[in-house]
């Protein structure tokens, strides 16, 4: 099946500093990756669709200036979380699909990011 | 807005025990509802897909069903396992993914 990969898995960071996570897509090609932040005990939401060359599209309530979105190839997503506060430590997973030639498809997500902010 | 809710919230068996785990979505026109697995800390695992016009998948000893007028699918795990232990999470495809809180299962042995 499909790979989806997250680098890093684990990262600790500074109040203040900004974080880089990378979503790869390993064996297929995904025009669209999704962006979604765990919290404890919580269900998966969705933060903020990745278009590739594209700007993303970011769900009500998710602060674009603050989790910046770069989609500059078919192959790679990457999330930034900038200014980086203790509230946005979470488990951040990203997920990809090739698509079919209609509707939504099988997504295949990465393993995620737990990021800790002290 | 699609709403995703799986009950019970955690559940505890004996090792052999059968696991019946359910979920139930709001709008009912879905395109498939996909049943994860995740581990502490860990990442989401895959098991069964079906598609809106499908009314169950088998894999091994997992069996999910879909009523998709009903708005309701449900996991079986067959003769569990204390390796089944982890927190099983459905999500419906509409426009995006979206996901239910999970059922934290934990198998005794």
């Amino acid at each position: 099946g499909a790979v989806v990969s997250q680098h890093p898995s684990r990262v600790i960071c500074k109040s203040g500093t900004s974080v880089k996570i990378e979503c790869r897509s390993l064996d297929f090609q995904a025009t669209t990756m999704f962006w979604y932040r765990q919290f404890p005990k919580k269900s998966l939401m969705l933060m903020a669709t990745s278009n590739e060359g594209s700007k993303a599209t970011y769900e009500q309530g998710v602060e674009k200036d603050k989790f910046l979105i770069n989609h500059a190839s078919l192959t790679l997503s990457t999330l930034t979380v900038t200014s980086a506060h203790p509230e946005d430590s979470s488990f951040y997973i990203c997920s990809a699909g090739p698509p079919p030639a209609g509707g939504p498809y099988e997504q295949y997500f990465g393993p995620g990011t737990r990021l800790t902010v002290t | 807005k699609q709403e995703v809710t799986q009950i019970p919230a955690a559940l505890s068996v004996p090792e052999g025990e059968n696991l019946v785990l359910n979920c139930s979505f709001t709008d009912s026109a879905i395109y498939n509802l996909q049943w994860f697995r995740q581990d502490p800390g860990k990442g989401l695992t895959s098991l069964l897909l079906i598609q809106s016009s499908q009314r169950e998948q088998t894999s091994g000893r997992l069996n999910a069903s879909l009523d998709k007028s009903s708005g309701r699918s449900t996991l079986y795990i067959a003769a569990s396992q204390p390796g089944d232990s982890a927190t099983y999470l459905c999500a419906v495809t509409t426009s995006q993914l979206s996901f239910g809180a999970g059922t934290t299962v934990t198998v005794r042995a």
